[in-house]
């Protein structure tokens, strides 16, 4: 079946530093793609998101990027602080709200 | 405006015991969803309302119920809980916040079942 990946399960940076989490996705009729914080013990936090007509989205210090071609989603995340520490999930949908598909995160690790 | 709330935030089971999670939201959203989240793997979802007065299955629905009370409240039932239940359940609801249907998760349910 169609499935949203990460390629690194840990990633760990210094305070300061810029951080990019990397997701590969399989359904190439995804046209929506979002991705999600969470700390622990937490629920999943919005962070950004972006359709399949765009390329490139910014926010407050993050931006998301996605190449389609290779069916590849990044998130850029500048400055990265030690509140950013959490788990980072990219998740796609071609069929709806209702149906979003969830990779199985990175662990972001921010030393001071 | 709490968004969404679940409850119990925690809970033990033995197996063969039911129970019912709580989910409601403020936010006058349609679609509201829940998911269950086991280690090293992705949220999954178990079922979703696209409205009041509908359910219907997601990925992994098989020992589990749902009811949509109303437009508020969406309720998560296990009849006969089994080990392979034990997990994190989010309940999450979904409406257009700037032109984006965005799904907004709740703290969560961490039950066991032994």
């Amino acid at each position: 079946g169609e499935s949203v990946g990460l390629h690194l399960p840990t990633l760990s940076v210094q305070e300061g530093d810029n951080s990019i989490i990397n997701c590969a996705y399989s359904n190439s009729a995804s046209d929506y793609f979002i991705w999600y914080k969470q700390e622990s013990g937490k629920g999943p936090q919005f962070i950004i998101d972006i359709r399949s007509n765009m390329d490139k989205r910014q926010g407050q210090r993050v931006t998301v990027l996605l190449n389609k071609t290779v069916k590849h989603l990044s998130l850029q995340i500048a400055a990265t602080q030690p509140g950013d520490s959490a788990v980072y999930f990219c998740a796609e949908t071609g069929t709806g709200f209702q149906k979003l598909v969830f990779g199985t995160g990175t662990r972001l690790l921010v030393s001071p | 405006n709490a968004g969404v709330t679940q409850t119990p935030k925690f809970q033990v089971l033995k197996t063969g015991q039911s129970m019912t999670l709580q989910c409601a939201q403020d936010m006058n959203h349609n679609s509201m969803y829940w998911y269950r989240q086991d280690p090293g793997m992705g949220l999954r979802l178990i079922y979703y309302s696209a409205s009041e007065g509908t359910t219907d299955k997601g990925e992994v629905p098989n020992g589990y119920n749902v009811s949509r009370l109303n437009k508020r409240e969406f309720s998560l039932r296990l009849e006969s809980a089994a080990p392979s239940q034990t997990s994190v359940y989010f309940c999450a609801s979904s409406g257009s916040v700037g032109g984006t249907d965005t799904q907004y998760f709740g703290p969560g349910t961490r039950l066991t079942v032994l």
